[in-house]
C-alpha cells in the first residue's frame, strides 16, 4: 500500500533552517508529485508547495517564495522540504502528500518547533 | 480571489444530514477534494473530483458542485463523523489551496 513516512520532530532556534524528509513505498515515486502542507497548532491546512517527482519541477507558495526549497532523490524515493530563516510563526506540523489530483496519501506529519 | 471559505463550524444530529460547503472562484474551473481530520491525525481524503470516494470512505460522503460552490454532504451522519472538513482545489496558476476548515459536531 502507499506509505509516506516522514522524518522525526525538530526543535530550532529562530534564523536556523530545517529540512523534513519523506519516504515514498507502495508506488512508483516518479509517477505523482509531492505537496508540503503545514498546520500552525489550532490552525488550518496551509499549502507549501508542490514538486514533481518525474522532473523536479516546482511550485512554491508565494508567501513562502525564498525560504522553502523542494527536492526529491529518486534513487530512494524520498522527497525534502526545506526551510530557512526560521521565525516563531513557522512552528507547525508538516505534512508531505502524494498528489495525484488530490491528496491521496499523507505523511503522519513532522513537528517542527521554533523557539529561543 | 485565489481563496476557498468555509463556515467555520456546523452541527448535525446524529443519523442526520448535514452539508459542508466551499466557495472560491476556482471551483468554476477546478473541481475541489474533501479532507476529513481527527484531532492529532493526518487529514485523510473523503472525495476528490465529480463525485468519487477513495476505497473505505462510507458511502454516507458525497460531493457536489455547482458554480462557485462545492459541497459535501453526510447522509446520516454518524459519532464517528465529527472532525475538521478541509475543502482543496487549485487555482490557474498551480497554485493549491485549501479552504479555512469546517468544525462538524455530531449532536
Amino acid at each position: 500500500q502507499v506509505q509516506l513516512v516522514q522524518s522525526g520532530a525538530e526543535v530550532k532556534k529562530p534564523g536556523a533552517s530545517v529540512k523534513v524528509s519523506c519516504k515514498a513505498s507502495g508506488y512508483t515515486f516518479t509517477s505523482y508529485g509531492i505537496s508540503w502542507v503545514r498546520q500552525a497548532p489550532g490552525q488550518g491546512l496551509e499549502w507549501m508547495g508542490w514538486i514533481s517527482a518525474y522532473n523536479g519541477n516546482t511550485n512554491y507558495a508565494q508567501k513562502l517564495q525564498g525560504r522553502v526549497t523542494m527536492t526529491t532523490d529518486t534513487s530512494t524515493s524520498t522527497a525534502y522540504m526545506e526551510l530557512r530563516s526560521l521565525r516563531s510563526d513557522d512552528t507547525a506540523v508538516y505534512y508531505c502528500a502524494r498528489v495525484g489530483g488530490a491528496y491521496v496519501a499523507w505523511g503522519q506529519g513532522t513537528l517542527v518547533t521554533v523557539s529561543s | 480571489s485565489s481563496e476557498l471559505t468555509q463556515d467555520p463550524a456546523v452541527s448535525v444530529a446524529l443519523g442526520q444530514t448535514v452539508r459542508i460547503t466551499c466557495q472560491g472562484d476556482s471551483l468554476r474551473s477546478y473541481y475541489a477534494s474533501w479532507y476529513q481530520q481527527k484531532p492529532g491525525q493526518a487529514p485523510v481524503l473523503v472525495i476528490y473530483g465529480k463525485n468519487n470516494r477513495p476505497s473505505g470512505i462510507p458511502d454516507r460522503f458525497s460531493g457536489s458542485s455547482s458554480g462557485n460552490t462545492a459541497s459535501l454532504t453526510i447522509t446520516g451522519a454518524q459519532a464517528e463523523d465529527e472532525a475538521d472538513y478541509y475543502c482543496n482545489s487549485r487555482d490557474s496558476s498551480g497554485n493549491h489551496l485549501f479552504g479555512g476548515g469546517t468544525k462538524l459536531t455530531v449532536l
